[in-house]
């Protein structure tokens, strides 16, 4: 499918490892976004890049690590992460800041 | 802060029953209001936004900015329309939405 598409739909990691989330949009859009969606709470903005340069960076942990080597493509780098970092990761593109978020699937991260 | 409130986790209706998923915002300058809806197993996606003052799928939304909401409503449910459902807030000149908790609408046959 076009569209926004996340890898890997799930993932499972210990406190100690290190894995990527990777995200990838097909629709010519400029802007990215990474949220977390964790249980009983909304969903939470994590980092925004536009035309790869980051824009905002909602004090998150530098555990996360963002990378967005072009507008394609974004990824986000996990280490040494918590239990409370379970949750659900969700990528958005948008053609601008005022135009509508398209969003991924997700990935289902569990931290053991 | 910028704050939006659903005050409802879950709205059960019955199929031809009118429906209001309540949205309040909390900001003080000029917002731009969005519903996100996301059926099961489907990735969220955009219902509707005030600044096009459309009706998507029967489904319409006013901002009232006396009140600082965004409801949504629909005169007639169908069963379809169960889905989980996300308010959203945009403020001046950013790429930042604000996500309501959400409110789950379960329609009943």
């Amino acid at each position: 499918e076009t569209g926004v598409t996340q890898t890997p739909r799930h993932l499972v990691m210990g406190m100690t490892n290190k894995k990527s989330l990777k995200c990838e949009q097909h629709l010519g859009h400029n802007a990215m976004y990474w949220y977390k969606q964790s249980a009983k709470k909304p969903l939470e903005l994590m980092f925004v890049y536009n035309f790869k340069e980051q824009t905002e960076n909602n004090s998150v942990p530098s555990r996360f690590s963002p990378e967005c080597p072009n507008s394609s493509h974004l990824f986000l780098h996990l280490h040494t992460l918590q239990p409370e970092d379970s949750a659900l990761y969700l990528c958005a593109s948008s053609q601008g800041g005022g135009q509508p978020q398209h969003f991924g699937d997700g990935t289902r991260l569990s931290i053991l | 802060a910028q704050r939006v409130t659903q005050p409802e986790k879950l709205l059960s209706v019955f199929k031809g029953a009118p429906v209001e998923l309540k949205c309040n915002y909390s900001y003080s300058g000029s917002p731009e209001l969005f519903w996100y809806v996301q059926y099961s197993r489907q990735r969220l996606q955009l219902l509707l936004r005030h600044i096009s003052r459309e009706s998507i799928k029967g489904f319409t939304a006013d901002l009232n900015k006396g009140e600082t909401s965004f409801h949504l409503k629909k005169p007639f449910a169908q069963e379809e329309d169960s889905a989980m459902y996300y308010c959203a807030l945009r403020t001046d000149s950013s790429y930042k939405l604000i996500f309501g908790s959400g409110t789950r609408l379960l329609v009943r046959p």
